[in-house]
């Protein structure tokens, strides 16, 4: 298996614009995570899936942000319309369940100018 | 409200000595503890694990221990070595049931000098 992949590695956009994040989690997997990281909060879990339904959305921090699983195979976070305090690295990560761990993608890192 | 909490931002310590690195939590209903590493430009990749039944858990060079009374865990590595150097993640789970749901610590970043 080729891990968890997302697309894309980096990504600079002008204040305003909407940004796509998208992660492809381990095929099996039944739980998909969206975390951002920031130094002043580590890794932050923004949204969670089981069997591509939302659980917890409570670290999603405005409207702005959302997130999709429309399958197993795929998830998206959209930032619409996106703003400088949005820049950081985002991270998506999938878990056959709990007290397995997760294994990460290499993140996307975006860049809100 | 930061649940699990990481207070030293950096370590730097010499090869072959060893590295502490420390971790502290408010909510006793954590039940499984797991510490992350990672590397620039890549993501967390698993390290070690340690379950609320146990005190210690042991890999190789990695030992990570658990004060439950004092809700606080710590990750030793012997000996240190500069491919060590990385930021270092702890997170907690088992408050919202069997989710897999996990709380991770702002990180530490160690390095490790020749």
């Amino acid at each position: 298996d080729a891990g968890v992949i997302q697309s894309p590695r980096h990504e600079v956009t002008e204040m305003g614009q909407e940004v796509t994040l998208r992660c492809k989690p381990i095929s099996g997997h039944d739980y998909l995570f969206w975390y951002r990281q920031t130094m002043m909060r580590g890794l932050e879990l923004l949204i969670y899936f089981n069997n591509n339904v939302p659980i917890d959305d409570s670290g999603m921090p405005e409207d702005r942000f959302s997130a999709k699983m429309p399958n197993a195979s795929f998830s998206t976070l959209k930032i619409q319309p996106s703003e400088p305090r949005d820049s950081a690295v985002y991270f998506c990560a999938s878990s056959p369940g709990a007290h397995y761990g997760y294994t990460f993608g290499s993140g996307t890192r975006l860049t809100v100018v | 409200d930061q649940q699990v909490k990481q207070n030293s931002p950096s370590l730097s310590v010499q090869e072959g000595r060893i590295s502490i690195l420390n971790c502290d939590y408010t909510n006793s209903m954590f039940d499984y503890f797991l510490w992350y590493k990672k590397y620039p430009a890549e993501g967390p990749t698993f390290l070690i694990s340690i379950s609320s039944i146990k005190d210690k858990n042991e890999d190789g060079r990695f030992t990570v221990f658990l004060n439950k009374s004092a809700k606080h865990l710590s990750l030793h590595i012997v000996p240190s070595q500069p491919g060590d150097s990385a930021v270092y993640f702890c997170a907690a789970s088992g408050v919202s049931g069997n989710t897999g749901k996990l709380i991770f610590g702002q990180g530490t970043t160690l390095q490790v000098k020749p």
